[in-house]
């Protein structure tokens, strides 16, 4: 049963462009999100982050929404860069007590075409 | 800054062999964890620890065990290796801080750089 679900195993974006990445739960006690971007042999590092008290968090030329209504959660990079190019992950959490748990989605791996 | 350290990077294991993992982090962080990463899986939980003498099972616990004597070293045993424990595997830390008057958990992972692991 996978509670946070990314359906777009790719994404090809051209430089310069707009890059939205989706995610989708099913899990309605969630209420922390999560995205980590990870290159080919690295460990994921953590991007950006978003409470469900809020629906919109930027940083810089990322920006994360949130959709509770819609169990729906969306990554956007503007504008995109080569150095974007990395697979990404959404991840999920709640109630965010010490031993709380992330529940990560199986990534998307974007692509920027200079 | 070493950050968080996983050795080795590489290991093949024939069915049946036993095998450590080593983690450790030097940014005194409270909270460590193991991943298994998986094509079409994502990142899996296999077991977390929330401080020294704590340690919980995650989403996919079998065949591994895990300890934590010291806040900076986490180790993942394989008891008897099997060819569906190929993956890799990344060892993560993280901290928390005071809100709402208890600690909360940032979720902010840092991940070591993985090890990859075949068993035959």
């Amino acid at each position: 049963d996978q509670q946070v679900k990314q359906n777009s195993p790719s994404l090809s974006v051209q430089e310069g462009r707009i890059s939205i990445l989706n995610c989708d739960y099913t899990n309605s006690m969630f209420d922390y999100f999560l995205w980590y971007k990870k290159y080919p042999a690295e460990g994921p590092t953590f991007l950006i982050s978003i409470s469900s008290i809020k629906d919109k968090n930027e940083d810089g030329r990322f920006t994360v929404f949130l959709n509770k209504s819609a169990k729906h959660l969306s990554l956007h990079i503007v504008p995109s860069q080569p150095g974007d190019s990395a697979v990404y992950f959404c991840a999920a959490s709640s109630s965010r007590a010490l031993n709380e748990k992330l529940t990560f989605g199986t990534g998307t791996r974007l692509t920027i075409i200079p | 800054n070493a950050g968080v350290t996983q050795t080795p990077k590489f290991q093949v294991l024939k069915t049946g062999q036993s095998m450590t993992l080593q983690c450790a982090q030097d940014m005194n962080h409270e909270y460590m964890s193991w991943y298994r990463q998986d094509p079409g899986m994502g990142l899996r939980l296999i077991h977390y620890s929330v401080g020294a003498g704590i340690t919980d099972q995650g989403e996919v616990p079998n065949g591994y065990n895990v300890s934590r004597s010291t806040t900076e070293d986490f180790p993942l045993r394989l008891l008897s290796a099997a060819p569906s424990q190929t993956s890799v595997y990344f060892c993560a830390s993280s901290y928390s801080r005071w809100g709402r008057g208890t600690r909360i958990f940032t979720g902010e992972l840092f991940f070591g750089e993985g090890s990859r692991l075949t068993v035959l």
